[in-house]
């Protein structure tokens, strides 16, 4: 089955504690996207990657690395995590970035709190 | 800059009521144009998209038209159902630009 899996799903800690979000899809995708989700707001783009080892900021990157060392694999690192990035998180995938009629598939999103 | 309008929910109605969310756009460019929806406790999935002006875009009895002159891609349904509860986030994308663009999202409630 084609899809984007994220781990973890939900995810409670404190501030200035590394974690990192991972994000896996099967369908040999080129670009790969982190959002953010905050009410109100819709979902705000924090970095996407065209390729493997191509990562470019998006509207929202303080405080969040990417990298991207597989085809697959897109984590999202938070360093030291601060209230303001409590959130819900969604990954997302798609064959050709640049194509406008490229249909991009999410994830099931990580809701993180930072206490 | 590029940027999408929804009408503000929370939106309730009842079960087999006519909907209509709204969105309007503005973009630089062609923006191609999408609805995704958000069932509770689950990710965006695509519900209906169209790339160029006068497009009619269709999916699970939802449509939505291209209107260039108005720059609007209205979400319609004849018949809601319980089902379709869900948040709906009406979305953009142009040529080279690397993302989508979100509205904020409206939240539909369907009750029986």
């Amino acid at each position: 089955e084609a899809q984007v899996t994220q781990n973890p799903r939900y995810l409670i800690t404190v501030t200035g504690k590394k974690l990192t979000v991972t994000c896996s899809q099967n369908m040999n995708h080129e670009y790969m996207s982190w959002y953010r989700q905050d009410p109100g707001l819709g979902l705000r783009q924090i970095y996407y990657s065209m390729n493997v080892e191509v990562t470019d900021k998006g509207d929202v990157p303080e405080g969040y690395k990417v990298s991207r060392k597989e085809k697959r694999n897109f984590p999202l690192i938070l360093e030291s995590p601060s209230p303001n990035q409590t959130s819900l998180y969604f990954c997302a995938s798609s064959l050709f970035p640049t194509v406008p009629q490229e249909t991009q598939y999410f994830g099931p999103g990580t809701r993180l709190l930072v206490l | 800059g590029n940027s999408v309008t929804q009408m503000e929910g929370p939106v309730t109605l009842s079960e087999e009521a006519f909907l209509t969310i709204n969105c309007t756009y503005t973009a630089t460019g062609y923006p191609s144009l999408f609805w995704y929806v958000q069932y509770p406790g689950e990710g965006l999935q695509l519900l209906l998209k169209a790339t160029k002006a006068d497009d009619k875009g269709s999916n699970k009895g939802f449509e939505a038209t291209y209107r260039k002159e108005t720059t609007s891609f209205h979400l319609e349904k004849g018949s809601v159902q319980v089902s379709d509860s869900a948040v709906y986030f009406c979305a953009l994308t142009v040529q080279g630009a690397q993302k989508l663009v979100f509205g904020q999202g409206t939240r539909l409630t369907i009750n029986p």
